[in-house]
C-alpha cells in the first residue's frame, strides 16, 4: 500500500530531447508528490512538487503531469541538457500524522551531448 | 548547499561494531528525518524526530536508534553492524512536523567490512 513504482530504471536521451519518467502509486492517502534530483556524491534535492488537486505543474523546463484517477504522475524534462544527467526519484507523502516520504526506486538519466 | 550538515562523510568499520552518525538541521528547522539508501532497497525512511520527540518510524531495525537533542541536532546509532548495513545514510530536515519541503544533507557513506 505504501509503494511507489517508478520507471524506467535508466534513460538515455539526446541533448535537446524530452525525458519522461513515470511513477504510479496505490495509496490514496498520499497528498503531496515531489520529484528529487540526485547527483553522484550528493543528497537528493527537491526539483518540483505537485498536490493532487492540480493536473499539471510547470517550472522552467520541468513539468509534472498528475492523473489522480489513474494514480500516476510523471516528470517531463524538456530540452534535456547534459547537466540534467542525474538520478531522479519520485516520492509521495502520506497525509496521516507520520507524513514521511515514500520514494520510487529512481531513474538514472543520461543526456548525451 | 542545503544547509543540512552530516558527519562523518565516510565511515569504515567492522561487523559487530557500533557507530554514530550526526546530523545538524537547517537553522530554524524542527524536524529531522533519517533515510537509508542502498542499491537494492533504494531510499528508505527510517525515523523522524520533531522538536526532540520521535514523530514517525519507518523501516528501522531494532539495532538502530536515534535521538534529537535540545539544540535540534540528531544522532543515528547503529549497533551490531552487519555487512548489509553498508549504505548511504541521509538526514533531512524541514520546518514543521511533516509539511513543507525536506532538505537533504550530503549523506554519510557507511562501509561495514
Amino acid at each position: 500500500q505504501q509503494q511507489v513504482k517508478q520507471s524506467p530504471q535508466s534513460l538515455i536521451v539526446q541533448k535537446g530531447g524530452i525525458s519522461i519518467i513515470n511513477c504510479a502509486y496505490e495509496n490514496t492517502a498520499f497528498d503531496y508528490f515531489p520529484w528529487y534530483q540526485q547527483f553522484p556524491g550528493k543528497g537528493p534535492a527537491l526539483l518540483i512538487a505537485i498536490r493532487p488537486d492540480v493536473s499539471e505543474k510547470k517550472e522552467g523546463r520541468f513539468t509534472i503531469s498528475f492523473n489522480k484517477s489513474a494514480k500516476q504522475f510523471s516528470l517531463h524534462i524538456m530540452d534535456s541538457q547534459p547537466g540534467d544527467s542525474a538520478t531522479y526519484f519520485c516520492a509521495a507523502r502520506s497525509s496521516g500524522s507520520a507524513r514521511q516520504l515514500t520514494f520510487g526506486s529512481g531513474t538514472q538519466l543520461t543526456v548525451l551531448p | 548547499d542545503s544547509g543540512v550538515t552530516q558527519t562523518p562523510k565516510h565511515l569504515i568499520t567492522a561487523t559487530g561494531q557500533r557507530v554514530t552518525l550526526r546530523c545538524s538541521p537547517r537553522s530554524g528547522d524542527l524536524s529531522v528525518y533519517w533515510y537509508q539508501q542502498s542499491l537494492d532497497q533504494g531510499l528508505q525512511f527510517l525515523i523522524q524526530y520533531y522538536n526532540g520527540e520521535e514523530r514517525a518510524k519507518g523501516n528501522i531495525l531494532e539495532r538502530f536508534s536515534a535521538q534529537q537533542f535540545p539544540d535540534l541536532h540528531s544522532e543515528l546509532n547503529l549497533s551490531s553492524l552487519e555487512l548489509g548495513d553498508s549504505a548511504l545514510y541521509f538526514c533531512a530536515s524541514s520546518v514543521g512536523a511533516g509539511l513543507g519541503e525536506q532538505f537533504f544533507g550530503p549523506g554519510t557513506r557507511l562501509t561495514v567490512l
